[in-house]
């Protein structure tokens, strides 16, 4: 079945930098879309990036572009979220999610990976 | 940008009840590409309805997904215990994808 194992996550200061991965099982992970999604503590969903199955296709929400890259390791079915220029405001439990075949939106979800950024 | 307004914010009912929990966009949706979610604290949020009225696979019956344009609704028939948790809806018609702020459904 599917499985998607996110990892990363952290304490991190303002300004800083943190890589998050995801490891896919359970499916062709070529094949699919792969989505970010964050929920800050006690809040709702947000929509951070999208990486198309052809691996160039991506897409971002205003409030990270610029400064995170969506990318993955097709050797080793891991998607990627490189985070820079962190703000108090990316604190989050991330979530990497797997996008439908005819669709964006998630038909599968990982259990997520908090980030904090504090000083 | 696609906003998607959900109400009520909380609606308190009781197991056996019926739950109609509604999704307001901002403009039309095109093709109805809305979904639906149910989130429990500490878990990842789980897709119950794609396309505004499939069910996802696994989804009991007693989950029901309608509506077009502007506005959608997710009905759950009869509420059982493991339904109490908070629902959002999502649209995928265009980028930004956005939720709405959900619905909590708790236990009155």
């Amino acid at each position: 079945q599917v499985q998607l194992v996110e990892s990363g996550g952290g304490v991190v200061q303002p300004g800083g930098s943190l890589r998050l991965s995801c490891a896919e099982s359970g499916f062709t992970f070529s094949t699919y879309g792969m989505h970010w999604v964050r929920q800050a503590p006690g809040k709702g969903l947000e929509w951070v990036a999208f990486l198309g199955n052809d691996g160039s296709s991506k897409y971002y929400a205003d409030s990270v572009k610029g400064r995170f890259t969506i990318s993955r390791d097709t050797s080793k079915n891991t998607l990627y979220l490189q985070m820079n220029s962190l703000k108090g405001e990316d604190t989050a439990v991330y979530y990497c999610a797997k996008s439908y075949t005819s669709g964006w939106f998630f038909d599968f979800w990982g259990q997520g990976t908090l980030v904090t950024v504090s000083s | 940008e696609f906003v998607l307004t959900q109400s009520p914010g909380t609606l308190s009912l009781s197991p056996g009840e019926r739950a109609t929990l509604s999704c307001k966009a901002s403009q039309s949706v095109s093709n109805n590409y809305l979904a639906w979610y149910q989130q429990k604290p500490g878990q990842a949020p789980r897709l119950l309805i794609y396309g505004a009225s499939n069910r996802a696979t696994g989804i009991p019956d007693r989950f029901s997904g309608s509506g077009s344009g502007t506005d959608f609704t997710l009905t759950i028939s009869r509420l059982e215990p493991e339904d109490f948790a908070v629902y959002y809806c999502q649209q995928y018609d265009s980028s930004p994808l956005t939720f709405g702020g959900g619905t909590k459904v708790e236990i009155k």
